[in-house]
C-alpha cells in the first residue's frame, strides 16, 4: 500500500546537537513533500516544502530538508537544535492530483 | 496563509449522541478538508468538502456516520454521529494554499465516555 513512513516515533536530544528526522513515500511519479510541526498545544504549522528544483530545501527555524529522488526519502534536519523546538513533527506527501497524506509523526523533546 | 477556526476546542460527549464541528476560514475556499487524528497516530483524511457539491469521504469513513455540511465558501461543518469511545480523537478542518501546502485549524479534542 502506498505509505508515508517517519522511522522514528520519539527522538530526545539534548541542545545544540544535531538532529535528522526520516521520512520515506512510496508513491510513483511526481509528488509535492512536506514537513509541518506541531508545537505543544499549537496547530499544524508548516516548517517546509519541496515541490521542483533545488532537492535541498530550507524553512522556517534553521530547518533544511533534502528530497533524493532514488531513495524517496524527504529526511528533515537542523544543525542544532534548541529546547523550543520540542515538538510533534509530521512528514506529508502530496501525490499528483491527489490528497494529502501523513506519516505516523515524530515526537522530539529537546532537554535544556 | 488562511486563518482557521473551530468549534468547538473540545468536548466530552456521552455515547450515542452526536457532536457537530464547526469551521470558519478568513477567505473563500474551493476545498475544505476534514482531517481526524487519533491518540497518538497520525492525521486520517475523513473528507474532501467542496461547496456546491457533495462530500467526497475517503475509504472507511461514511456520509450517514461524519454528515458534512458546505454552505458557503468560508464555513463547513463535520458532524460525528452515534458516537462511540473508538471516536475519540481531534479532528482537524484545514484549507490549501495557494502552492499546495494545506492551514489547520486548532482542531477540535473530541472525548466520547
Amino acid at each position: 500500500a502506498q505509505s508515508v513512513s517517519q522511522h522514528n516515533h520519539h527522538v530526545i536530544l539534548s541542545e545544540a546537537a544535531s538532529l535528522e528526522l526520516g521520512c520515506n513515500y512510496s508513491y510513483g511519479g511526481t509528488v509535492n513533500l512536506f514537513w509541518y510541526v506541531q508545537y505543544p498545544g499549537q496547530h499544524l504549522q508548516l516548517l517546509l516544502k519541496y515541490f521542483s528544483g533545488d532537492p535541498l530545501v530550507k524553512g522556517i527555524k534553521g530547518f533544511e530538508a533534502e528530497f533524493i529522488k532514488s531513495k524517496f526519502s524527504f529526511n528533515l534536519r537542523k544543525p542544532s537544535v534548541q529546547w523550543s523546538d520540542t515538538a510533534e513533527y509530521f512528514c506529508a506527501v502530496n501525490p499528483y492530483n491527489n490528497d494529502m497524506r501523513f506519516g505516523a509523526g515524530t515526537r522530539l523533546t529537546v532537554k535544556p | 496563509s488562511a486563518v482557521i477556526s473551530q468549534k468547538p476546542s473540545r468536548d466530552i460527549c456521552q455515547r450515542g449522541t452526536s457532536l457537530t464541528i464547526q469551521c470558519q476560514v478568513d477567505s473563500q475556499v474551493t476545498m475544505m478538508f476534514w482531517y481526524r487524528q487519533q491518540p497518538g497516530q497520525s492525521l486520517t483524511l475523513i473528507a474532501t468538502a467542496n461547496q456546491g457539491s457533495e462530500a467526497t469521504y475517503e475509504s472507511g469513513f461514511v456520509i450517514d456516520k461524519f454528515p458534512i455540511s458546505r454552505p458557503n465558501l468560508t464555513f463547513s461543518t463535520l458532524t460525528v454521529s452515534n458516537m462511540s469511545p473508538e471516536d475519540s480523537s481531534i479532528y482537524l478542518c484545514s484549507v490549501e494554499g495557494d502552492t499546495g501546502e494545506l492551514f489547520f485549524g486548532e482542531g477540535s479534542r473530541l472525548t466520547v465516555l
